[in-house]
C-alpha cells in the first residue's frame, strides 16, 4: 500500500537558518503530492502541492520539487522565521482512492 | 468563500457513550474526508464520501460510522466509545476523483473520552 516516511522530529533551528525537511514516498499508481503544515490549536492548511514529475510547488517562501527517480518531495525554505513554527505533513493522494496518506508529522521550532 | 467548518469544537463524552461530529464543506465540493488524529498517532484516514455514498474506509472498527447527506455534509459517529478514541477529528473537503485530490481541511472536533 502507499505510505510517506518523513524525517524525524523534532527540528529546531535559529530564524534565517536554512529549513530541510525530507520526505519520500511509495506508491502503486502516479500520486500527486502535498505539504500540509498545522500551527498550533488549528487544523490542516495545504502549503503546497505537485502533481506530476518535476513540478515545484511553492508557496510563501517554501518550495518542494516532485522527484520520480528518488520517490521524494522534500520541502525547503532559504531563511525561516519565528512564525514557521509547526508541525509539517507530506502528504501523497492518488486519483481515484480517496484519502490521503500522511506522513507522521515533524515539529519545526523557529526561535529568534 | 467560506473554508470547511466542524461541530462541536470540544466534545466530552464517558466510556460506552455515543458521538456524533458534523463537517459542512465548501460549497461546490462533493466530497467529504474524514481523519482521526491522536496523540503520537499522526493522521489515520477514517471514511471518505463521495455524492452520498461512502467510497473507501480506514482500517477502523465498525462503530466508526457516518453519512453525507444531499447538500454534502456529513456526520461521523461513533457509537461505544472507548478511552483511546480521544483525538482530533479532522474534517476535510475536496472535489472527489474529478481533480488530484486536494483536500482542504477544517479546524476538527477534538473528542475527549472519559
Amino acid at each position: 500500500g502507499d505510505s510517506v516516511t518523513q524525517m524525524e522530529g523534532p527540528v529546531t533551528l535559529s530564524e534565517e537558518a536554512f529549513l530541510t525537511i525530507n520526505c519520500t514516498y511509495t506508491a502503486t499508481g502516479y500520486p500527486s503530492l502535498f505539504w500540509y503544515v498545522q500551527y498550533p490549536g488549528e487544523g490542516l492548511q495545504l502549503l503546497l502541492k505537485a502533481t506530476k514529475a518535476d513540478d515545484k510547488g511553492s508557496n510563501k517562501g517554501f518550495e518542494a520539487t516532485y522527484r520520480k527517480e528518488t520517490t521524494s518531495f522534500h520541502l525547503e525554505k532559504g531563511s525561516v522565521q519565528v512564525s514557521d513554527s509547526a508541525v509539517y505533513f507530506c502528504a501523497l493522494s492518488e486519483r481515484d482512492a480517496g484519502k490521503s496518506t500522511f506522513g507522521d508529522g515533524t515539529t519545526l521550532t523557529v526561535k529568534p | 468563500e467560506a473554508g470547511v467548518t466542524q461541530s462541536p469544537t470540544h466534545l466530552i463524552k464517558t466510556r460506552g457513550q455515543q458521538a456524533t461530529l458534523r463537517c459542512s464543506p465548501i460549497s461546490g465540493h462533493t466530497s467529504v474526508y474524514w481523519y482521526q488524529q491522536a496523540l503520537g498517532l499522526g493522521l489515520q484516514f477514517l471514511l471518505w464520501y463521495d455524492e452520498g455514498e461512502e467510497r473507501n474506509r480506514g482500517n477502523f472498527p465498525p462503530r466508526f460510522s457516518g453519512r453525507q447527506f444531499p447538500n454534502y455534509s456529513s456526520e461521523l459517529n461513533v457509537n461505544a466509545l472507548e478511552l483511546e478514541d480521544s483525538a482530533l477529528y479532522l474534517c476535510a473537503s475536496g472535489s472527489g476523483t474529478r481533480s488530484y485530490n486536494e483536500q482542504f481541511f477544517g479546524p476538527g472536533t477534538r473528542l475527549t473520552v472519559l
